[in-house]
């Protein structure tokens, strides 16, 4: 089955710092990547994703890159505010796209 | 559009008490069916998935058994809570096929086993 790794686990940063978060997987035939954020009590929910034609995307102070031969691909926050606070979680479903299993995730604290 | 209930929102149960969590999808057809489950502080974990009707794959032996009478409705059952089935259980909902989808969670329920 996939496996997915993530780091770091926990990540404190100063407002207005970057934060990268980065997974690997292990099955080549994977072709969507999603990253998810969950805030304290709430449901996770989709802040970007990437497929595997592409090798980065960005959205505002978000990006993902892609690295499809070292099979890793990392989450990029710039500028970070109090409210990107949270754990945020990647996922690599494996080709069939039918069981989907998540990172462990990583809790980001932006320090004001 | 597509919506997903998951009820209810919290939960108190005694240990050796049954448990059934329901969660539905609106908006969709033959979508691709999740639980989840959720420990304080801790990733998420994938319990059961089903991809059809009547088709379910488990991930983690124990105590809890799920099964899916329609299509766009999930359920979570057990016949005897024990304390270390506490926790937030999510359910979710992608869209089938080869092309990975993103996957929608329920709000959640935040079961206590006392």
């Amino acid at each position: 089955g996939e496996n997915v790794e993530q780091h770091p686990s926990t990540l404190s940063v100063q407002e207005g710092d970057s934060a990268v978060i980065k997974c690997t997987y292990s099955d080549s035939a994977s072709n969507y990547f999603p990253w998810y954020k969950q805030e304290l009590g709430k449901r996770p929910q989709l802040i970007i994703d990437i497929r595997s034609n592409v090798g980065e995307k960005k959205d505002q102070r978000i990006a993902v890159t892609l690295n499809k031969t070292a099979k890793h691909f990392s989450l990029h926050i710039t500028e970070t505010q109090p409210e990107d606070s949270a754990v945020y979680f990647c996922a690599a479903p494996p080709g069939g796209y039918q069981k989907v299993t998540f990172g462990t995730g990583t809790k980001l604290q932006v320090i004001p | 559009s597509q919506t997903i209930h998951q009820w209810p929102a919290t939960l108190v149960q005694p240990v050796g008490s049954p448990l059934s969590l329901e969660c539905t999808v609106e908006g969709t057809s033959n979508p691709n069916l999740y639980w989840y489950r959720q420990a304080a502080g801790r990733g998420l974990q994938l319990l059961f998935y089903s991809v059809g009707i009547g088709q379910i794959s488990s991930e983690v032996p124990q105590n809890l058994s799920a099964s899916r009478p329609q299509d766009r409705q999930f359920i979570l059952s057990s016949k005897k809570l024990l304390l270390s089935d506490s926790g937030f259980y999510l359910c979710a909902w992608s869209g089938g096929g080869l092309s990975g989808t993103e996957a929608f969670f329920g709000q959640g329920t935040r079961l206590t086993v006392v």
